[in-house]
């Protein structure tokens, strides 16, 4: 595709339940972010990707967040257990390579919230 | 150290003034400083980038002025037009993957 794409784009899910988020980043770029928006805040830094590997996860922000990336493309942040506090915007990002020489490119986003 | 503090929190603007966002920062470390601008609904989006070599750099009505000494730098909107309304969020790096991002400013420009 042309551009970061996440899906869904919104998500409502009860308080407990197990989600999944996806990336799909932009083909041939090798490294991969996830950031978490909350309303009003700056961008929280989660997980970084270079190829499949997760050279620096320790933004995740407790053990019931995980992620994976496979054949260095789509990622996927799965969330255990939701709580109220994980209701936020979970932002994707790709470069070419992982020093920000080179630009990071965002997806829309998935909103959300726990009820 | 690690923060990056961002200046207002919102502004509002007549079209056609000048918009100025500051952001402070404290890790002498860092030396990548981008722009980001974030419209509802979108990603952010790269904007206009500095690293600490130069004082100034410009791109089109875009303008980041940088401050070593004082460990500032900040955004000037010239000609400041109702698209630009936005979310502007500055950020800083150690020139790696990891970005820290100010908290954010939201510019409405009043036509």
């Amino acid at each position: 595709g042309a551009g970061v794409s996440q899906s869904p784009s919104n998500k409502v899910t009860e308080k407990g339940k197990d989600v999944e988020l996806r990336c799909d980043p932009i083909s041939g770029h090798t490294a991969l972010y996830w950031y978490r928006q909350s309303l009003g805040q700056g961008l929280e830094f989660l997980i970084y990707f270079q190829g499949n590997s997760a050279p620096d996860k320790s933004g995740l922000p407790s053990d019931r967040f995980s992620a994976e990336r496979t054949g260095g493309s789509v990622s996927t942040l799965t969330i255990q257990r939701t709580q109220q506090e994980d209701s936020a915007v979970y932002l994707c990002a790709s470069s070419v390579t992982g020093n920000l020489n080179t630009e990071a490119f965002f997806g829309q986003g998935t909103r959300l919230t726990v009820v | 150290q690690q923060q990056v503090k961002q200046s207002p929190q919102s502004l509002i603007v007549q079209k056609g003034g000048i918009s100025i966002i500051n952001c402070a920062y404290e890790n002498t470390a860092f030396d990548y400083f981008p722009w980001y601008q974030q419209f509802p609904g979108k990603g952010p989006a790269l904007l206009i980038a500095i690293r600490p070599d130069v004082s100034e750099k410009k791109e089109g009505r875009f303008t980041i002025s940088f401050n070593k000494s004082a460990k500032q730098f900040s955004l000037h909107i010239m000609d400041s037009q109702p698209g630009d309304s936005a979310t502007y969020f500055c950020a800083a790096s150690k020139s790696n993957y990891q970005l820290i991002w100010g908290a954010g400013t939201k510019l409405i420009i009043k036509p």
